[in-house]
């Protein structure tokens, strides 16, 4: 049962153009989401995040919206440039875990972005 | 300053045997996390620790275990070994935090392979 679900594996995208990566969920109780990016031979490293009280986060040319009515989520690049490319995970949480330190977040399979010169 | 770094990188075991993999979290982080990263998928949550305890577990067998230690390092052991646990595990710290996202700082991972 994947409640993080990222349909596309693969997205190309030319250079200097807008990438749009999209995320779908099914747990209403998830309260944050997630983008990080993986190069090979890397760990994942955190990109930008969204509470679910939100709707839209901001952070240089990297954008995330949220429609919890849709239980949808996408990352928005603009201008895409060639560093960019590299897969793409949207992962969720819930709340912060009463025990300390915060729920294990749930990750989709990941989109890989290449964006053509 | 040094992020997340883990031992071994990688490593070749045959089934039934038994494995450590150990993680050092980034400076001033205080909780470990542990993730599984089978090919083609995500990374799967394992287990947390804080406080040297395990505060939270994903849907793992209990052939999974692990360990924070005072200096907030950590092991992941894995017994009696199958085929399906070949897979990337990737270490990852943050601080706890009473209210926000659980932003995770991961380490480059151990390639475990099973034979």
């Amino acid at each position: 049962d994947q409640q993080v679900k990222q349909n596309s594996p693969s997205l190309s995208v030319q250079e200097g153009r807008i990438s749009i990566l999209n995320c779908d969920y099914t747990n209403s109780m998830f309260d944050y989401f997630l983008w990080y990016k993986k190069y090979p031979a890397e760990g994942p490293t955190f990109l930008i995040s969204i509470s679910s009280i939100k709707d839209k986060n901001e952070d240089g040319r990297f954008t995330v919206f949220l429609n919890k009515s849709a239980k949808h989520l996408s990352l928005h690049i603009v201008p895409s440039q060639p560093g960019d490319s590299a897969v793409y995970f949207c992962a969720a949480s819930g709340l912060v875990y009463s025990g300390g330190g915060a729920d294990g977040l749930t990750f989709g399979k990941g989109t890989h972005l290449i964006i053509q010169p | 300053d040094a992020g997340v770094t883990q031992s071994p990188t990688h490593l070749i075991k045959t089934r039934g045997q038994q494995v450590t993999l150990r993680c050092s979290p980034k400076s001033g982080h205080d909780t470990v996390s542990w993730y599984q990263q089978a090919l083609g998928q995500g990374p799967q949550f394992i287990f947390q620790y804080y406080e040297e305890e395990e505060r939270q577990r994903g849907n793992f067998p209990d052939r999974f275990s692990g360990h924070q230690f005072p200096n907030y390092s950590s092991e992941l052991n894995v017994n009696a070994l199958l085929l399906g646990d070949s897979a990337l595990y990737l270490c990852a710290s943050s601080l706890a935090v009473v209210s926000g996202a659980n932003v995770l700082t991961f380490g480059a991972g151990s390639r475990l392979t099973v034979l």
